[in-house]
């Protein structure tokens, strides 16, 4: 069964470093996510990419954060300086759909644990 | 804004008994409703959700949920558990508008016990 894979699984960076998580959804899905889930707390929604451009972004997704389709198959998720409060599983999630809608079947994957020291 | 409310972090249940996970949500619309598990060192997996018709859905692994409104409730329930159950519990709630897809609650660690 296709599955959208992250790497790294884990990563630690200290303070102030520039992190980039990586992610390949499944081949034809269309809208890509990133959320993230601090220990302990909710899963979080970060922001929603489609047609190469950010549809939709929570107020956690600041100015420190970008993300990038480069290549039509990676879709990675860029932080610029990292900070201790950013430790936390990092999932990347696609849908195959050309239109969301909001019974759509969301994809995630296992996940990337930052460690930030 | 909707939310979810997952009562307990953690539910320790014995092989063979009855799992429940509890979910309560809030919306001002009709929602859609989503479970989702995390099996140690795997992703987010559906395992079943409520969008129209039937309230009570039957997902994979023997689970099921039933949506009740007056309730605004959404429980996870499995009649025995099985060793393998034992995972990370997510509900989830969509919001009718925009792209931002799903409202997680915090997650209910299940541990099933020999």
């Amino acid at each position: 069964e296709p599955e959208v894979t992250q790497t790294p699984s884990h990563q630690v960076t200290q303070m102030g470093q520039e992190v980039i998580l990586r992610c390949v959804p499944i081949s034809n899905h269309l809208y890509f996510y990133w959320y993230r889930q601090i220990l302990g707390q909710k899963v979080e929604f970060l922001v929603s990419f489609y047609n190469n451009e950010i549809s939709e972004k929570s107020e956690i997704f600041d100015d420190q954060f970008s993300v990038e389709r480069p290549d039509g198959s990676n879709f990675t998720l860029k932080i610029r300086s990292t900070k201790l409060e950013d430790s936390a599983m990092y999932f990347c999630a696609s849908i195959s759909a050309r239109v969301y809608r909001p019974g759509n079947t969301i994809y995630f994957g296992e996940g990337s644990w930052l460690t930030v020291v | 804004a909707q939310s979810v409310t997952q009562l307990g972090s953690h539910v320790s249940v014995s092989e063979g008994a009855l799992v429940l996970l509890r979910c309560n949500y809030s919306s001002s619309v009709p929602p859609y409703l989503f479970w989702y598990v995390q099996y140690p060192n795997q992703g987010l997996q559906l395992l079943l959700k409520y969008t129209t018709g039937a309230t009570l859905v039957k997902g994979i692994n023997g689970f099921e949920a039933e949506f009740k409104k007056s309730e605004t409730s959404f429980h996870l329930t499995k009649p025995s558990a099985h060793m393998s159950d034992a995972a990370e519990y997510f509900c989830a709630v969509s919001e009718n508008s925009g792209n931002t897809p799903l409202v997680f609650g915090k997650g209910t660690r299940l541990s099933v016990i020999a």
